[in-house]
């Protein structure tokens, strides 16, 4: 089944310890999506890529990253994660002709000690 | 601008009690509307979306229509099961391939 799949599910790191979190799509959908959710909170949204086309959201911290190296893969960095980075990480894809809706991955919870 | 209202939670029901969680939106122009769904330690899943007014969207014995005069897309199920506790999101997209903009979420407990 065509899928959004995220790794890993858990990610444990150390205050101030980079991260790298990762979200592949077999969609085949030009845009993908990296949202930060806390306490089942409504997701917020980092970034979003169309196709190579990169849009940062003016309130993310400068402390987040991302890179789209190809249409399947997309990766969120944290260069000095804080304890308030802890959270629920989710990435989702759209694409297709007039095509609204959003497909999430699992999401990857990172826990910060 | 654009935003989603949804009712505050969380709610508690007995099992095959009826549901009804109220969503509003506001937009310009002609959104589409979705519910999404959180199950405990999960992403999100699509449940239903209509895109254009009085489209009704279902799935899993859950209903939403779209009202434009009342700029609203309500999520009702006739009967509730234990295994629909989770939380429940209305959304709005603009327009095709833009960012979602989310309510605040509805948490649903179902007891036996």
């Amino acid at each position: 089944d065509a899928m959004v799949i995220q790794n890993p599910r858990y990610q444990v790191t150390q205050f101030g310890k980079p991260v790298t979190l990762s979200c592949s799509q077999t969609l085949n959908h030009n845009v993908m999506y990296w949202y930060q959710q806390k306490s089942s909170q409504a997701p917020k949204l980092l970034f979003h890529y169309y196709d190579k086309d990169f849009n940062n959201e003016a309130d993310t911290p400068d402390n987040f990253q991302s890179r789209r190296p190809n249409t399947s893969f997309c990766f969120l960095d944290i260069r000095s994660p804080g304890l308030g980075d802890a959270a629920m990480y989710l990435c989702a894809t759209s694409g297709g002709l007039a095509s609204y809706e959003q497909y999430f991955g699992p999401g990857t919870r990172l826990t910060v000690t | 601008g654009n935003s989603v209202t949804q009712m505050e939670g969380p709610v508690t029901l007995s099992e095959e009690a009826f549901l009804t969680i109220n969503c509003t939106y506001t937009a310009t122009g002609y959104p589409s509307l979705f519910w999404y769904v959180q199950y405990p330690g999960e992403g999100l899943q699509l449940l239903l979306k209509a895109t254009k007014a009085d489209d009704k969207g279902s799935n899993k014995g859950f209903e939403a229509t779209y009202r434009k005069e009342t700029t609203s897309f309500h999520l009702e199920k006739g009967s509730v099961q234990v295994s629909d506790s989770a939380v429940y999101f209305c959304a709005l997209a603009p327009s095709g391939n833009t960012p979602l903009v989310f309510g605040k979420g509805t948490r649903l407990s179902v007891i036996a």
